[in-house]
C-alpha cells in the first residue's frame, strides 16, 4: 500500500527566504506526482504536476522536482511571501486515484 | 471558465439521517472523483467514474456510501444512515486528458 510522508507538519520561515518542501513515498511504481494549496476551510489548487517520466516542472517562484528511483519530491519556493502562507500537500497518482501526505503548514512571516 | 462547484457548502444532520452531497464538474471532464477529508489528514481517495460508469470504487468504506454519475456530467454521493465518524469535509475534482485533478472547495459534512 502506497504511503505518503510530508515532514515536518509545519514551518514557520520569515518573508524573503527560498524554502524546500519535502515529500516522500513507499512505492516507486507511480505514473505521476501533483503538489496542491490548500488555503483554511477550501479546496485544493492545483500547483505543479509531474510526470513519472519526468524529473521536475517549474511555474513562477515553484519548482518541484522527483526522483522515482529514491521515492521523493521537494517542492522549492523561491523569495517567499506571506500569501504563500498555506497547507501544502503532495500527492501521488497510480492508475485513477491520488494517496495524499498529511501536508505541511506554511506560515511566512512579513 | 467555471470550476468544480460543489453543493450544498455545509450540511449537518443527525445520526442514522440518509444525506445526498452534489458535484459538478467543469464542463467536458469526463473523469470525476470523490475524496474525503478528516481534520489534519490530506484527502482520501474514495471513489472514480470515467464518463456514466464507476471505474474504482475501492475506496468506498462500507456499504452505506454509493455514488452515481447518470448522464456523465453531475455526480451524487450518497450516504445512508450516517455516522459520526462520517463526518469530514468530501472533496470532489475532474479531470480531462491531462491528468491533472481540479478540486472543488468541497462540503463539510457534519454528523450529530
Amino acid at each position: 500500500k502506497q504511503e505518503v510522508t510530508q515532514i515536518p507538519a509545519a514551518l514557520s520561515v520569515p518573508e524573503g527566504e527560498n524554502l524546500v518542501l519535502n515529500c516522500s513515498f513507499t512505492d516507486s511504481a507511480i505514473y505521476n506526482l501533483q503538489w496542491f494549496r490548500q488555503d483554511p476551510g477550501k479546496g485544493l489548487t492545483s500547483l505543479l504536476l509531474i510526470q513519472s517520466s519526468q524529473r521536475e516542472q517549474t511555474s513562477g517562484r515553484l519548482n518541484a522536482s522527483l526522483d522515482k528511483s529514491s521515492g521523493r519530491s521537494t517542492l522549492y519556493i523561491a523569495a517567499s511571501q506571506p500569501g504563500d502562507s498555506a497547507t501544502y500537500l503532495c500527492a501521488v497518482g497510480l492508475g485513477s486515484k491520488l494517496t495524499f501526505g498529511k501536508g505541511i503548514t506554511l506560515s511566512v512571516r512579513p | 471558465g467555471a470550476g468544480v462547484s460543489q453543493t450544498p457548502s455545509n450540511k449537518v444532520t443527525e445520526k442514522g439521517k440518509y444525506v445526498e452531497l452534489r458535484c459538478d464538474p467543469i464542463s467536458g471532464h469526463t473523469a470525476l472523483y470523490w475524496y474525503r477529508q478528516s481534520l489534519g489528514q490530506g484527502p482520501e481517495f474514495l471513489i472514480y467514474f470515467q464518463g456514466t460508469g464507476a471505474a474504482d470504487d475501492s475506496g468506498l468504506p462500507n456499504d452505506r456510501f454509493f455514488a452515481v454519475r447518470p448522464e456523465g456530467s453531475v455526480s451524487t454521493l450518497k450516504i445512508q444512515r450516517t455516522e459520526r465518524g462520517d463526518s469530514a469535509v468530501y472533496l470532489c475534482a475532474s479531470s480531462s486528458r491531462t491528468d491533472t485533478q481540479y478540486f472543488g472547495p468541497g462540503t463539510r459534512l457534519t454528523v450529530l
